[in-house]
């Protein structure tokens, strides 16, 4: 059974940094893309980020370019967000994504999520 | 690529046929995903490439459409499939886009 757990969120003021963790399980995971996506409070998904099977192709939305990076360990099988320059816009609940062979696919599989909040 | 979907809510009445919709503003080919998504729950795959079930997923949920016209039909809706349905194009990138959702409540 697939497992993805985020890990990593919490109360932050404004410009400051945060990273988010994402341990999977129960699949191979140096053979599949991930992905970040975020839902603010009330609202719809949004796609943050994503990472091919080797890091070798990696996006982002406008809204994180710049301030967010995306890396995975494949070793320890575990998906990353370094979040910098946090602004209030960022509040969310941020969820891990599992991706497909190629990193332009859908998610099949997701995690809970891990809540960020940005506030003075 | 911008995902419009339509109506933003839909009051059905449970037995009822469910038909959602989504429009994006460029061509995605088939490479479209629908998502269903229930209060304090993840989004759960349902539909790919435009009209794959996802494992597990009942036939009562269909997908069809390409290009930029797509439906999610809900043959007959049970009390559990009351909820935020996302579609999502994965055809280009970055970025990957998501549709603003379409809640189907109890009428």
């Amino acid at each position: 059974e697939v497992q993805l757990v985020e890990s990593g969120g919490g109360l932050v003021q404004p410009g400051r940094s945060l990273r988010l963790s994402c341990a999977a399980s129960g699949f191979t995971f140096d053979d599949y893309a991930m992905h970040w996506v975020r839902q603010a409070p009330g609202r719809g998904l949004e796609w943050v980020s994503g990472i091919s099977w080797h890091s070798d192709s990696i996006g982002y939305a406008d809204a994180v370019k710049g301030r967010f990076t995306i890396s995975r360990d494949n070793a320890k099988n575990s998906l990353f967000l370094q979040m910098n320059s946090l602004r209030a816009e960022d509040t969310a609940l941020y969820y891990c994504a599992k991706g497909g062979s190629i990193v332009a696919t859908n998610f099949d599989s997701w995690g809970q999520g891990t809540l960020v909040t940005v506030s003075p | 690529i911008v995902m419009t979907q339509s109506p933003a809510t839909l009051s059905v009445s449970p037995g009822e046929r469910a038909t959602l919709s989504c429009r994006a503003s460029q061509s995605v080919s088939s490479n479209l995903a629908w998502y269903q998504q229930k209060p304090g729950q993840a989004p759960r795959l349902l539909i790919y490439g435009a009209s794959t079930r996802a494992t597990g997923i009942p036939a009562r949920f269909s997908g069809s459409g390409s290009g930029t016209e797509f439906t999610l039909t809900i043959s007959s809706l049970q009390s559990e499939d009351f909820a935020v349905y996302y579609c999502h194009q994965y055809n280009n990138w970055p970025p990957l886009t998501f549709g603003g959702g379409t809640k189907v409540e109890i009428k």
